[in-house]
């Protein structure tokens, strides 16, 4: 079954702790990204990558890191968390986003205190 | 400029009665995806549109590009249960074909 997978769906956890959430699709799809969306603001991204090893900044990357070394794989790190950063986050894949449907994984809620 | 605008940000409607939204840009679209998010869901693709003045139809929906590739609308007739849930509009963008979101309108069926 084609299908974006997310690791954890539910995390909480403290401020300054380090975390990463897994993604991973197994559709060969090129274009992967990170969104996170809060009531009222729809999606954002965070961070895409058009291919394995080139990764670019979307419209909110402050506070997050990711890399691609693998083309299933998209990791999202974040280095010293903040509660600002309490959201739902969501990965997604495409063959190319602006022209073809995104496959959106099931979503991680994070909280952090 | 490359911002979508959504509207409404709710609409209530009783289950039977119809539902539109509107995405709305100042610049010209090269074309227009559509999504539903299913409460606690995630969101998934309906349809895109690409062509000036495009209508498409999937059951009970329409979708339907301007003219001018500035805006867009889904239409639902006869609204259902399962038709609850927030639809979000997102343009395609930039060298690296982005997708730039619009803020989702939430269709409630009024109990």
């Amino acid at each position: 079954e084609a299908q974006v997978t997310q690791n954890p769906r539910y995390l909480i956890t403290v401020t300054g702790k380090k975390l990463t959430v897994t993604c991973s699709q197994n559709m060969n799809h090129e274009y992967m990204s990170w969104y996170r969306q809060d009531p009222g603001l729809g999606l954002r991204q965070i961070y895409y990558s058009m291919n394995v090893e080139v990764t670019d900044k979307g419209d909110v990357p402050e506070g997050y890191k990711v890399s691609r070394k693998e083309k299933r794989n998209f990791p999202l790190i974040l280095e010293s968390p903040s509660p600002n950063q309490t959201s739902l986050y969501f990965c997604a894949s495409s063959l190319n986003p602006g022209h073809n449907e995104q496959f959106f994984g099931p979503g991680t809620r994070l909280t952090v205190l | 400029g490359q911002q979508v605008m959504q509207i409404p940000q709710y609409q209530h409607v009783q289950e039977g009665e119809d539902f539109t939204t509107y995405c709305n840009s100042s610049t010209t679209l090269s074309n227009i995806q559509w999504y539903k998010q299913r409460p606690g869901g995630h969101p998934v693709f309906l349809i895109q549109l690409v062509k000036s003045g495009e209508v498409k139809k999937q059951k009970r929906l329409t979708f339907q590009f301007g003219e001018a590739k500035k805006n867009s609308s889904l239409h639902i007739t006869a609204t259902q249960t399962t038709d609850v849930g927030t639809y979000f509009c997102a343009r395609g963008w930039g060298s690296n074909y982005q997708l730039i979101w619009g803020a989702g309108t939430k269709l409630i069926i009024k109990p």
